[in-house]
């Protein structure tokens, strides 16, 4: 499996402020999916964001947006505009174009504060 | 609406039974994939499967065992050669080929608990 790395355990964030959560993973792929899950208390999964490798333009979604760099492996993801509702685990996933399975980081937990 | 389901939400077993969680799809996803979480280790793979009657170990196979007769079924037994079962087992599916390939829907998962 491929190695994808969550160096932060837990993150707090003001509302309507910005957080970003890092991610960095290991690969010698050329192309390849990059993808940001987000895991409320209810516990179910939701897609937020995904980069194709190939594609040099950075993905956004709304209040969602990434930082993708290649050259340096790492593939940030940035909300904007805190809402109460983004509290949640966030978790970085890879996945190659030859295979359909994901591997996930640990996950990132983020607190909005009222 | 199309969607996966797991059932139950809540599973209790005693230590050296077997224990089949259930996993339904109704999207016409052609994989189906059972994922393990715990605490601080995010999710990790442990069957998928592509076709029906085709299925191939992920990373934690051991200790796990799968079926997919149909399509839209894909049961996981956690038998009682599985040293530390307690988790939350999550079911996901995606397309094979087409729009939105890239992307698996996951189920609401299952949490079971063995004393």
């Amino acid at each position: 499996a491929q190695t994808v790395t969550q160096s932060q355990p837990e993150m707090s964030v003001q509302e309507a402020e910005t957080v970003t959560l890092s991610c960095t993973y290991d690969t010698s792929e050329s192309d390849y999916y990059l993808f940001w899950y987000k895991q409320p208390p209810s516990r179910q999964m939701i897609l937020v964001i995904r980069q194709e490798a190939y594609k040099q333009q950075n993905a956004t979604e709304n209040r969602f947006s990434v930082n993708f760099q290649k050259a340096a492996k790492s593939f940030s993801l940035k909300i904007s505009d805190s809402q109460l509702g983004d509290a949640a685990m966030y978790f970085c996933a890879y996945r190659s174009l030859n295979d359909y399975k994901l591997s996930f980081g640990a996950g990132t937990t983020v607190t909005v504060r009222a | 609406d199309g969607g996966i389901t797991q059932s139950p939400k809540y599973l209790f077993r005693k230590e050296g039974q077997n224990v089949t969680l259930s996993c339904e799809q109704n999207l016409n996803h052609d994989a189906m994939y059972w994922y393990r979480q715990d605490p601080g280790q995010g999710l990790r793979l442990i069957y998928y499967s592509q076709i029906v009657n085709d299925f191939q170990k992920g990373d934690i196979a051991e200790g796990y065992s799968v079926s997919r007769e149909k399509k839209e079924s894909f049961p996981l037994t956690v038998t009682s050669a599985q040293k530390n079962p307690t988790a939350f087992y999550l079911c996901a599916s995606s397309r094979l080929a087409g729009v939105s390939s890239y992307e698996q829907y996951f189920g609401p998962g299952t949490r079971l608990t063995v004393t």
